[in-house]
């Protein structure tokens, strides 16, 4: 079993819509990441979390550190958001060394 | 936050050769990571670069086949040796840097390169 697990594997959603993108953990960490992937390949980071929820534009990110969970969600949905959504936790025993989940991939069709 | 410099942004290259990236940032940071990316998957560490000493490596990774240079607190390299197809991957280079200025001043931002795709022939 993964130690940063992702969920949906795959989503396709419509212009306009609410979508959410999880991330489970089953070990104690410091802070957790989400990062978009472009199709050329490029990494941006999007939030970093250690409790509570952060907030930049569209999007939201929550963390719940008791049940070791976290959530990204888009809202209004647009096709320039079509990307992989990655989740990466840093450990409290690995100092800045990450972890990632396998990622979601995510489609919005016009 | 800092901003990096990733270089080459792909190549293809012939099996048994070698490759070099590098990754300059703007900034000088303690700590450097370099990832490796295979089709369809998520980033997985090869090690970390810090400046003055050698590199430390994960499982399943070794200084022969992917050699690190960190010669100062911008700069780093890390050589693809003696490649094979299954190295043809996404490599990238990482740090943490903090922000300077404005609402989030003084918290650590995980920066990236943009990626150097190598495939293997």
């Amino acid at each position: 079993k993964n130690e940063v697990e992702q969920s949906p594997q795959n989503l396709t959603a419509q212009e306009g819509e609410f979508i959410t993108i999880n991330c489970s953990y089953s070990v104690g960490i410091s802070a957790l990441h989400w990062l978009q992937q472009h199709p050329g390949g490029g990494i941006v980071s999007l939030f970093m979390l250690s409790s509570g929820k952060k907030k930049h534009g569209r999007l939201i990110a929550t963390i719940n550190i008791q049940e070791k969970h976290s959530s990204l969600h888009i809202t209004a949905s647009h096709p320039r958001d079509s990307a992989v959504y990655i989740c990466a936790v840093r450990r409290e025993t690995s100092g800045s060394r990450l972890t990632f989940g396998e990622g979601t991939q995510l489609t919005v069709n016009p | 936050s800092a901003v990096i410099s990733q270089k080459p942004s792909r190549d293809i290259c012939q099996r048994g050769t070698s490759l070099t990236i590098q990754c300059q940032v703007d900034s000088q940071v303690t700590m450097m990571f370099w990832y490796r990316q295979q089709p369809g998957q998520s980033l997985t560490l090869i090690a970390t670069a810090n400046q003055g000493s050698e590199a430390t490596y994960e499982s399943g990774f070794v200084i022969d086949k992917f050699p690190i240079s960190r010669p100062n607190l911008t700069f780093s390299t890390l050589t693809v040796s003696n490649m094979s197809p299954e190295d043809s991957s996404i490599y990238l280079c990482s740090v943490f840097s903090p922000v300077l200025a404005g609402l989030h001043s003084g918290a650590n931002v995980l920066t990236f390169g943009a990626g150097s795709r190598l495939t293997v022939l």
